[in-house]
Parts: structure tokens; sequence; C-alpha cells
């Protein structure tokens, strides 16, 4: 089992439709969550991150966390085409390394 | 406040060379990171210093090391190059206060 894991896509929506990505880890110790948003070519950017069970807001992003279910989420409103990456979930478990999934192809489609 | 800086952004190199790479953190951030990107096994974790000490290394063999100045600013060597070497290498920056760590722009290294 991978530590982080993380459906490769690519997840099509629409523009304007809700996106959801999902991801699921290992390590039951794990205190920090993060998302990552990857262009083409480029680094990844910080979009959010999470720390406690429930849910975190932040313009149209949404991350939830569920500890006991060991997974989080993002939630994206309102899905542009310029929304169009990969986007990475990012967990730093016991051993205090940040593990990371292999990405979730996002494409939304005008 | 400037942001991670990587150079160089673009390395060729041969089987058998050997190649170093430079990470520049935000002013004030201690801790870097590096990872490997590829596309088969995505981000892959290196190793971490803080304060000029590796803190944290995974799983990679000995033919990658690194260090860290008295700045901050770290670098990376790979010897005896191989061609999975190949691979978008990042570095990334964080501070004492958060775990939120920064990513530079990359050096993609290729190796023939």
């Amino acid at each position: 089992q991978k530590e982080v894991e993380q459906n490769s896509g690519p997840l099509s929506v629409p523009e304007g439709a809700i996106a959801s990505l999902n991801c699921t880890y290992s390590d039951r110790g794990s205190q920090s969550f993060f998302w990552y948003r990857q262009y083409s070519g480029k680094s990844p950017e910080l979009i959010m991150s999470i720390y406690s069970n429930g849910d975190k807001e932040d313009g149209r992003f949404t991350a939830q966390l569920n500890k006991a279910s060991q997974y989080v989420s993002l939630l994206i409103r309102d899905s542009q085409p310029s929304d169009s990456a990969t986007y990475l979930c990012a967990v730093n478990g016991a051993t205090d390394k940040l593990i990371f999934g292999t990405g979730t192809r996002l494409q939304v489609f005008p | 406040k400037a942001g991670v800086t990587q150079t160089p952004r673009y390395l060729i190199k041969t089987r058998g060379q050997q190649v170093t790479l430079s990470c520049s953190p935000i002013s004030g951030h201690r801790s870097v990171s590096w990872y490997q990107q590829t596309p088969g096994q995505g981000l892959q974790f290196l190793f971490e210093y803080f304060s000029e000490t590796q803190r944290n290394k995974g799983n990679f063999p000995g033919r990658f090391s690194g260090r860290q100045f008295s700045n901050s600013r770290s670098e990376m060597n790979v010897s005896t190059l191989e061609l999975g070497d190949s691979a978008l290498y990042l570095c990334a920056s964080s501070s004492v206060a958060e775990e939120t760590q920064y990513f530079g722009p990359g050096t993609r290294l290729l190796v023939l």
C-alpha cells in the first residue's frame, strides 16, 4: 500500500461544476496535510493546508479532513479552465517527512 | 520577498558524469528539502537540511548527497549518473514557524 494514494485521473468536469479530489493516507500518526497545484512544466504551488478534522474554506477551495477514515479531499467550486492542472496531496507523518501522492490530473472543459 | 531559486534550470549530462544543483531558499527559511519528480514515480523525497545538518533522508542510493551552507543555501550532488536519474529536481524551503514548503522552479536534468 502506498503511503499517500490518489486517483491519477484525468478527472474531467465542465466549467462551473464542482471538482472533487480525494486522497487517502496510511500513517495514522500524520498531523499535517497539504494540497498543491502543479501546472504542466511548472513547480508545485500550495493551495491549502489543513491540520484538524473538518472543513477549511479558502475562496473557491475547500479542504476536508477525516483522520478516523484517513482521507483528505479538496473541493473546487465553480471550476474554471484555468484550474486544469495536476493536484498533489501531501502528508507530513510521524517520520516528519512530507510524502506526496502521485497527483490527480484535473481537466475543466468549457 | 524573493522566492526559492534554483540553478541551473536545465542540464544535459552523460552517463557516469556527476552533477551539482544549487538551491537558494526564501530569505529567513532555514529548512531546505530536495525532491525528485519523474512521470512514473511522482514526487519523491530525497533529503532535508536544517541549519547545515541533514535532518531527514529518503530512500535514495548514496550517489545522491547534499549539503547546506551557513546562509541556508543548499547543494545537491549526484555522482555516477544513470539514465534513470533523468528527472525534475525540486527544492523547497520552509521556516521554523510553519511547515508549509515553498518550491523553487526546479532543475530539469537529462542524462544521455
